[in-house]
């Protein structure tokens, strides 16, 4: 089946840093992957659509500074949270859309991110 | 935002027994997913209907989708303690191409 890897699952940083969360389709290409964010005991929310050669494009509310989307391959979408503040905390997970397989998301395992 | 509205939130049966979860939406669809989540894990998919089927089947799976009523529900058989994660309903909307909408979700936990 298809596979998504997403790495690292579980990050530490202090505040003011920034962090890359990667994901990628091992078996499959991908023109299209999506990030999404998930609090405790919530549903997904997206973020933003990643589009391989083009800009993402972001939902409403998300900052697309704080939140930098690069989609440079088909296999490739990073997620990077500049200046990472405490409340960013949260769980990202990313999936990638197999057009072999209309409309079905393949998932990663998700990013843990913790923000001292 | 999130459209899809699922019911129960929890739900907690013994093993062996059905589990039936329900799902609302309420703008036009394309299809209708369902997406199982282990705690603290990525999602993974279990079964999708197209808005002109009313049932479909996988193993233990049973989905149904009436969309003058805009809902769907999705029933797991012979309940075991494996099937104890999060369920949720994800919608394609008529003009959004393939972005899912995500349901609230249930939370089934099944007791040995």
């Amino acid at each position: 089946g298809a596979v998504v890897s997403q790495h690292p699952s579980w990050v530490i940083c202090k505040s003011g840093t920034s962090v890359k969360i990667e994901c990628r389709s091992l078996d499959f290409q991908a023109t299209t992957m999506f990030w999404y964010r998930q609090f405790p005991k919530q549903s997904l929310m997206l973020m933003a659509t990643s589009n391989e050669g083009s800009k993402a494009t972001y939902e409403q509310g998300v900052e697309k500074d704080k939140f930098l989307i690069n989609h440079a391959s088909l296999t490739l979408s990073t997620l990077t949270v500049t200046s990472a503040h405490p409340e960013d905390s949260s769980f990202y997970i990313c999936s990638a859309r197999n057009q072999a397989v209309q409309n079905i998301q393949y998932f990663g395992a998700g990013t843990r991110l913790s923000v001292l | 935002s999130q459209q899809g509205e699922e019911d129960p939130q929890a739900l907690s049966i013994q093993e062996g027994e059905n589990a039936t979860m329900n799902c609302s939406y309420k703008t036009s669809i394309n299809n209708l997913q369902w997406y199982r989540q282990n705690s603290g894990r990525g999602l993974v998919h279990l079964i999708l209907i197209r808005s002109n089927e009313r049932e479909k089947h996988s193993g233990r799976l049973r989905v149904t989708l009436d969309t003058s009523k805009k809902s769907s529900s999705l029933l797991i058989t012979a309940s075991r303690a494996a099937d104890t994660a999060s369920y949720f309903c994800a919608t394609i909307q008529g003009t959004s191409g393939s972005r899912l909408t995500f349901g609230e979700g249930t939370q089934l936990t099944v007791n040995p």
